[in-house]
């Protein structure tokens, strides 16, 4: 698997944008760039992925750089349900994922 | 979509005795599952791979003598928790690959406390 950094923690204003970044300048060429999020005491709850275009669904957008060294996931209008521990993480299908510490997110009221 | 099922959601135990924890794959067949741990205010960390009809493979420093896994059929691994210690009390998580291109699915976890 690919070594991910994000930050720590990062709050948004319920309704805003919240924009977590992760740079994975390691990736190899045929990893792929999850995004999990995990809600205190449950299993981690997949968002999204992406090789190297940009993706969106139904609840988030992910934008990959052209260097593939770092991407941005994108929750458009935050709520409060929001608020949970995102992962970002760079591996194969198939794999298993190896967890860095992943960001914090605090969306407030 | 694909769903994998974990149970117990909770268990309480004493010192010394056993723990099973069930995951399975609802709608699609797994031949591999992961196994992770978490501890309080910590990531999931990798502990073992289950691999249906073979032996499982385990991260450094995980006991497989402690922690057995079994995958006996192409929908279900269980790990047992051997002579559980309060050490032990942490959050059990297993996960399978979807097929093709899905991503990994995860269970909803095992809160295992041995008191």
């Amino acid at each position: 698997d690919a070594k991910t950094t994000q930050p720590p923690s990062m709050d948004c204003a319920e309704g805003r944008a919240a924009n977590l970044p992760c740079n994975h300048s390691t990736i190899s060429g045929n990893e792929y760039v999850y995004w999990y999020r995990q809600i205190h005491s449950q299993g981690p709850q997949y968002i999204i992925h992406g090789l190297k275009n940009n993706e969106t669904n139904e609840m988030a957008s992910l934008i990959i750089t052209e260097d593939r060294k770092s991407s941005t996931l994108i929750l458009p209008h935050a709520t409060l349900r929001d608020t949970a521990v995102y992962y970002c993480i760079g591996a194969n299908y198939g794999q298993n994922f190896v967890f860095g510490p992943g960001t914090r997110l605090s969306v407030l009221p | 979509g694909a769903v994998v099922s974990q149970h117990p959601s909770r268990v309480i135990c004493k010192s010394g005795t056993s723990v099973k924890i069930e995951c399975r794959s609802l709608d699609f067949q797994a031949t591999t599952m992961f196994w992770y741990r978490q501890f309080p205010k910590q990531s999931l960390m990798l502990m073992a791979t289950s691999n249906e009809g073979s032996k499982a493979t385990y991260e450094q420093g995980v006991e497989k003598d402690k922690f057995l896994i079994n995958h006996a059929s192409l929908t279900l691994s269980t790990l047992t928790v051997t002579s559980a210690h309060p050490e032990d009390s942490s959050f059990y998580i297993c996960s399978a690959p979807g097929q093709g291109s899905s991503p990994l699915h995860f269970g909803n976890g095992t809160r295992l406390t041995v008191t």
